[in-house]
């Protein structure tokens, strides 16, 4: 399978807690996106990155919220002191070329994040 | 602020009627308009992208159409079949922009 895959796909963890997300784009994409889909909502922008760097993180909802691709590939969103609030379906999506908007974006099945 | 609208937000069916989705923006400066499948559990799959200066695509069964002067789009199942049955949504990228905007999305359910 060469599509995108995420993990876990399911996640529950208790307020206060952190998290670690992760996303493995298709091979070769260089631009990779994170969404959060709240239930009943469609998908909302978090942070895009192009190549290794975060082009931007205008749709981080604050600053617990933080994300890393280091090496260009398999990104990591971390969530500090989570809040019920941040309950939500998290997608990764991924693109071949760095800022070509005409492109497709390829979306991952999402991690399913529950905080109690 | 981009804001996409879907209507209907939910639909019911009997297998093999043709149907459509709308979808309106209220910023025209979009660089393409794209409409989603989205299956319980799973990821968004694209079915058809619209660049601006287009005005319809299709794809089987699927047409979508643009209107980019009006903000509306609209998406055009014919025959629809149970395996149909799914959330539907819309999303635009404004000029210059590369994150995807979405609607709330329109519930599907085709009935056998």
């Amino acid at each position: 399978g060469a599509g995108v895959s995420q993990t876990p796909s399911n996640k529950v963890t208790e307020k206060g807690k952190y998290v670690e997300l992760r996303c493995d784009p298709i091979s070769g994409h260089t631009a990779l996106y994170w969404y959060r889909q709240s239930l009943g909502q469609g998908p909302e922008f978090l942070i895009y990155f192009q190549g290794t760097g975060a082009a931007d993180d205008s749709g981080l909802p604050n600053d617990r919220f933080f994300a890393v691709r280091p090496e260009g590939s398999v990104s990591t969103l971390k969530i500090q002191r989570t809040e019920r609030g941040d309950s939500a379906v998290y997608l990764c999506a991924s693109s071949p070329q760095a800022g070509a908007v005409q492109e497709t974006q390829y979306f991952g099945p999402g991690t399913r994040l529950l905080v109690l | 602020k981009q804001e996409v609208t879907q209507i209907p937000a939910a639909l019911s069916v009997p297998e093999g009627e043709n149907l459509v989705l709308n979808c309106s923006f209220t910023d025209s400066a979009i660089y393409n308009l794209q409409w989603f499948r989205q299956d319980p559990g799973k990821g968004l799959t694209s079915l058809l992208l619209i660049q601006s200066s287009q005005r319809e695509q299709t794809s089987g069964r699927l047409n979508a159409s643009l209107d980019k002067s009006s903000g509306r789009s609209t998406l055009y199942i014919a025959a629809s079949q149970p395996g149909d049955s799914a959330t539907y949504l819309c999303a635009v990228i404004k000029n210059s922009g590369y994150a995807l905007n979405f609607g709330k999305g329109t519930s599907l359910l085709v009935t056998p």
